[in-house]
């Protein structure tokens, strides 16, 4: 079953502490893998879109990686500003490659 | 501003009733997206339409139907409105259907209470 899993659920980071928030998927056949954030109450704002293995885009403190099996969102030196939801979403086939987001992960990023 | 408007912005009823959320698309996308996020569900896709027809359904129940207009806005209607249907409601656009996915645009989204 097609499935797309973020982890962890919550994260809360000091001012300028780095981490890395994951994506996991399993489909067949990637045709992109979409990564978003989204602040409280407003939509979610596009950030990067990501097609093959080992591929990496960056903006900003925000760096999104892919492999195989899974993607990465590093956050270098974070800042209060970056406090959100962050969310990924994996279209699978179905004819119409709709994205299904995952869960996502809720930062917190303390001055 | 991704472009994406909806309307209105808040909406609060009561069970039973029946509501219609508005969405203009940015200029030049051709497809729209609606989706329910609700606390317990996340993010769930409900239907597409692509320059005025349905293009793929998702979780949409029966009480909930859609349509997209030749000036390309987009209108999503609920009705026999349950307290479980209370949920933000996001409208995306993208500019075309491709072979593959492509990117959303979201809009601000509409904030549904249902009393």
């Amino acid at each position: 079953e097609d499935q797309v899993t973020q982890s962890p659920e919550a994260l809360r980071l000091q001012e300028g502490e780095s981490s890395s928030l994951n994506c996991s998927y399993t489909v067949s056949g990637l045709r992109g893998l979409f990564w978003y954030r989204q602040d409280p109450g407003k939509g979610p704002e596009f950030l990067f879109t990501l097609y093959s293995a080992g591929e990496e885009k960056e903006k900003e403190r925000l760096k999104a990686t892919l492999t195989k099996k899974e993607s990465f969102l590093h956050i270098t030196a974070p800042k209060p500003e970056d406090s959100a939801t962050y969310l990924c979403a994996v279209p699978f086939s179905g004819g119409s490659y709709i994205p299904t987001f995952g869960r996502g992960t809720s930062l917190i990023v303390h001055p | 501003d991704s472009g994406v408007t909806q309307t209105p912005k808040h909406l609060i009823t009561a069970t039973g009733q029946r509501v219609t959320l508005r969405c203009s698309p940015r200029s030049g996308d051709l497809s729209v997206y609606w989706y329910q996020q609700s606390l317990d569900q996340g993010l769930q896709f409900l239907i597409q339409y692509y320059n005025g027809e349905e293009r793929a359904k998702g979780n949409i129940l029966e009480r909930f139907s859609a349509q997209q207009f030749p000036d390309l806005h987009s209108e999503l209607n609920l009705s026999s409105l349950e307290l479980g249907d209370s949920a933000l409601y996001f409208c995306a656009s993208s500019p075309h259907v491709t072979a593959g996915p492509d990117t959303q645009y979201f809009g601000p989204g509409t904030r549904l209470t249902v009393l």
